[in-house]
């Protein structure tokens, strides 16, 4: 069964840390995607990556970097949290084998105070 | 770019009513179309897959169709269900070498009461 998971659901910083989102995939997929929503702008693509060490940057990358050195892990690391970074976000990933068939984690919601 | 939209915003239906969330997307070069849903505060679920050679894709009470020509996929519920309640959202490739990215509608919110 395809399993995305994310490490934290709720997670609660201050402005200027630096945080790790990390996500986990055991499906062999070499996409991945890193989205972030909010209320009335609905999803919007952060980064992704399509193999291991190989990233681009999506609609909005500010204030964003990633990581992925191992194919099933893709981090998402807030260099200084701002209170404009409070969302929801969510990662996925997919197999061009599989017709680009995303799929999703359970998300993080995450507050900078 | 590719632009994704899903009409009506909001659909509130009585159980056991069939019923058709709509959406449209501008750039008809796709090779599939994603739907998906999502109950509060939680992730998405992929319901339906359409490939661009299918024209419709059946999961039990869903039906998806896909017209790239016009640029309208519908996904129609039969006999809905209070538990059917969420909302939906497609999505459409982003285009481009897109390397399965996706654009995704705003989305409908359902809500089915007894």
């Amino acid at each position: 069964d395809v399993k995305v998971t994310q490490s934290s659901r709720y997670l609660v910083k201050r402005t200027g840390e630096k945080v790790f989102l990390e996500c986990v995939q055991d499906m062999d997929h070499e996409n991945m995607f890193w989205y972030r929503q909010d209320p009335g702008l609905g999803l919007r693509l952060i980064y992704f990556s399509y193999d291991v060490k190989m990233k681009e940057k999506g609609d909005i990358p500010e204030g964003y970097s990633v990581s992925r050195e191992k194919k099933e892990r893709f981090s998402l690391i807030l260099e200084s949290a701002s209170t404009s970074q409070t969302s929801m976000y969510l990662c996925a990933s997919s197999l061009f084998l599989k017709g680009y068939e995303q799929y999703f984690g359970p998300g993080t919601r995450l507050t900078v105070t | 770019k590719q632009e994704v939209t899903q009409i009506p915003a909001a659909l509130s239906v009585p159980e056991g009513e069939n019923l058709v969330l709509n959406c449209s997307f501008t750039d008809s070069a796709i090779y599939n179309l994603q739907w998906f849903r999502q109950d509060p505060g939680k992730g998405l679920t992929s319901l339906l897959l359409i490939q661009s050679s299918q024209r419709e894709q059946t999961s039990g009470r869903l039906n998806a169709s896909l017209d790239k020509s016009s640029g309208r996929s519908t996904l129609y519920i039969a006999a809905s269900q209070p538990g059917d309640s969420a909302t939906y959202l497609c999505a459409a490739p982003a285009g481009g070498t897109s390397y399965g990215k996706l654009t995704f509608g705003q989305g409908t919110i359902l809500t089915v009461h007894p």
